[in-house]
């Protein structure tokens, strides 16, 4: 399987903090992207990372990417509690086959 | 402009029985793909279509069949209903899957067997 693991499977923070999740992943890309879940909804692409660039910026989040170490990070900046959601990093597979997803963070922000 | 459209959004089986998840997307796009969702498991690809009339397998495509006869429609069906079949099935297209493509998402069926 080419699936990837995200870090840490479930995090709890209090609005205003900033929440940190991290991406690995197995095989070379091209890039990397970040996709958000609320409870019982499909999926929402949030941010892409070219396997060129190193940190990318989008709002409240940033998200970096280490090709060397096959790894990403999504920081979201003051955090709300409508950030509530499962966070998903996901790549093109091998052969250009669509993308594998990780197995998300589930995010909590209480108010 | 409603993107990715998957009907029905609740669905009960009983074991043996067959049935066709629908999905529809207005976008043009020539990628599309069915996904299952299943705790702790993440989005695992069922089977995807690179353009009308090509499919190919994902990682679990065992009792599932699909077919592309248009860009805008990709229909999976369950041949013969079984509970290890009980998930959450999305469908998502995009452009391609080269370098700068997001993928768009249905909201889901929510399928039980029992």
């Amino acid at each position: 399987s080419q699936q990837g693991e995200e870090d840490p499977q479930a995090l709890s923070i209090q609005e205003g903090e900033n929440a940190t999740m991290n991406c690995s992943y197995k095989t070379s890309i091209n890039n990397l992207q970040w996709y958000r879940q609320n409870s019982g909804r499909g999926l929402v692409h949030l941010i892409l990372i070219r396997s060129n660039e190193r940190e990318k910026h989008s709002g409240r989040l940033r998200v970096t990417l280490d090709t060397s170490k096959k790894s990403s990070s999504l920081l979201i900046t003051a955090s709300r509690a409508a950030d509530t959601a499962s966070y998903f990093c996901a790549h093109p597979g091998s052969g250009n086959t669509p993308l594998v997803f990780g197995k998300g963070t589930r995010l909590s922000v209480i108010a | 402009n409603a993107g990715v459209t998957q009907t029905p959004k609740f669905q009960v089986l009983k074991t043996g029985q067959s049935m066709t998840l629908q999905c529809a997307q207005d976008m043009n796009h020539e990628y599309m793909s069915w996904y299952r969702q299943d705790p702790g498991m993440g989005l695992r690809l069922i089977h995807y279509s690179v353009g009308a009339g090509i499919t190919d397998q994902g990682e679990v495509p065992n009792g599932y069949n699909v077919s592309r006869s248009t860009t805008e429609d990709f229909p999976l069906r369950l041949l013969s209903a079984a509970p290890s079949q009980t998930s959450v099935y999305f469908c998502a297209s995009s452009y391609s899957t080269g370098v700068n493509t997001e993928a768009f998402f249905g909201q889901g069926t929510r399928l039980t067997v029992v």
